[in-house]
Parts: structure tokens; sequence; C-alpha cells
């Protein structure tokens, strides 16, 4: 079955501290990747996406590259600010007609002033 | 303003009792899916619905139930048959097809607790 894997947290950083959260997944086919963020006592918001292989997503200074040969959708972030502290969500849709997402864990991201 | 509402924001259930989570929609969307977050546990599907009067179990389902009898409503029950219900619940939707890329649009959260 399908699968996604994230680095345990939690990451405490210093703000201007550069970001990496690494993500695996098992899947079978192509599927599409994406990374969603969580703010205390919220739901949860699409931060970015990739469709296909080496297709790079990004917002708000976030980043992932979908590599398939390593199976990994890495989120990177050059300068984290104290107003990114959050939970971050790495998932996949294998695709098919049932439309369902496959969430890792999640990592929680405290960053200090 | 389109989104989805969920309410209330908190629930608090006593034993032996059924209670009901609402989920609002008004983006349109076809699919509408409830969540269970437990803490280091990430997010699992209870039940999913891509049609009005249509609906399928997820992977934790035992103890839930849903309706949807219109395409912007999506409420779930906590049976008493839940044993341990205490959890964050998400309510999502989303478009359905090509080009939808599955997108979901998740509400700000239902948690509930046993009395």
């Amino acid at each position: 079955g399908n699968s996604v894997t994230q680095m345990e947290g939690p990451v405490t950083l210093s703000e201007e501290a550069f970001l990496t959260i690494n993500c695996t997944y098992t899947a079978t086919g192509y599927p599409s990747l994406f990374w969603y963020v969580q703010y205390p006592g919220e739901g949860l918001q699409l931060l970015l996406k990739a469709t296909k292989a080496d297709d790079k997503g990004s917002n708000k200074g976030f980043e992932a590259t979908y590599r398939k040969e390593t199976t990994s959708f890495h989120l990177e972030k050059g300068s984290v600010q104290v107003s990114d502290s959050a939970v971050y969500f790495c998932a996949l849709d294998s695709g098919g007609s049932n439309y369902k997402l496959t969430f890792g864990k999640g990592t929680l991201l405290t960053v200090n002033p | 303003d389109g989104g989805i509402t969920q309410s209330p924001k908190y629930l608090f259930r006593k034993e032996g009792q059924n209670v009901t989570l609402s989920c609002e929609q008004n983006l349109n969307h076809d699919a509408m899916y409830w969540y269970r977050q437990d803490p280091g546990q990430g997010l699992r599907l209870i039940y999913y619905s891509q049609i009005v009067n249509d609906f399928q179990k997820g992977d934790i389902a035992e103890g839930y139930s849903v309706s949807r009898e219109k395409k912007e409503s999506f409420p779930l029950t906590v049976t008493s048959a839940q044993k341990n219900p205490t959890a964050f619940y998400l309510c999502a939707s989303s478009m359905l097809g090509v080009g939808a890329k599955n997108i979901q649009y998740f509400g700000a959260g239902t948690r509930l607790s046993v009395l």
C-alpha cells in the first residue's frame, strides 16, 4: 500500500536558519505529492504541490522537488521566521478513482526569535 | 467567502452518547472527507464521499457514521461504539476529475472530548 514517512520532530530552529524536513514515500504508479501546513488550533492548508517527477513546488519561500529516483519530496526554506512555527504534513495522492490522500505523521517546527 | 465550516469548535461527549459533528462547504466541491487527528499519528481517514447519497469507508470507520444528503453537507456521527473518541476531527473537500489534482481544502476542525 501507499505510505509516507516524515522525519521525526520536533524541530527547533532560530530565526533565519535553514530548514529541511525530509519526506519519503512508497506508492504504485505516479503519485502527486503535497506539503500541508497546520498552524496551532487550525485546519490544514495546502503549502505546495508537485504532480510529476522533477517538478518543483514553491510557495511563501518554501520549496520541494519531486525526486522519483529517491522517492523523496523534502521541504526546504532558506530563512525561517517565527511565523513559520507550525506542523508540516507530507502527503501523496496515488491517483485512481478514490482520490484518497495518504499523510505522513507530521513534523512540528518551532522557530525561536 | 468560500470555504468549509465545521461546528462546533469544541464538543463534549458523555458515556453512551452519540454526537454529531457538522461540516458544510460552499465551494461546490463534489468530494468530502472526514479525518481524525491524534497526537503523533498524523491524519487518518474515517469516511469519504464523492457524490450525494454515496460514501465509502476509510481506514478507521468503525464507531462512526456519515450521511451525504446534500452536496454541501457531510455530517459525522461519533457513536457510542467508538470507545476512544477523544481527538481532533477535520473535514475536507475537493474537486474531482482530471486537473483537479485532488487538492483538499480543510475546515478549522472540531475537538471532541469525553466527559
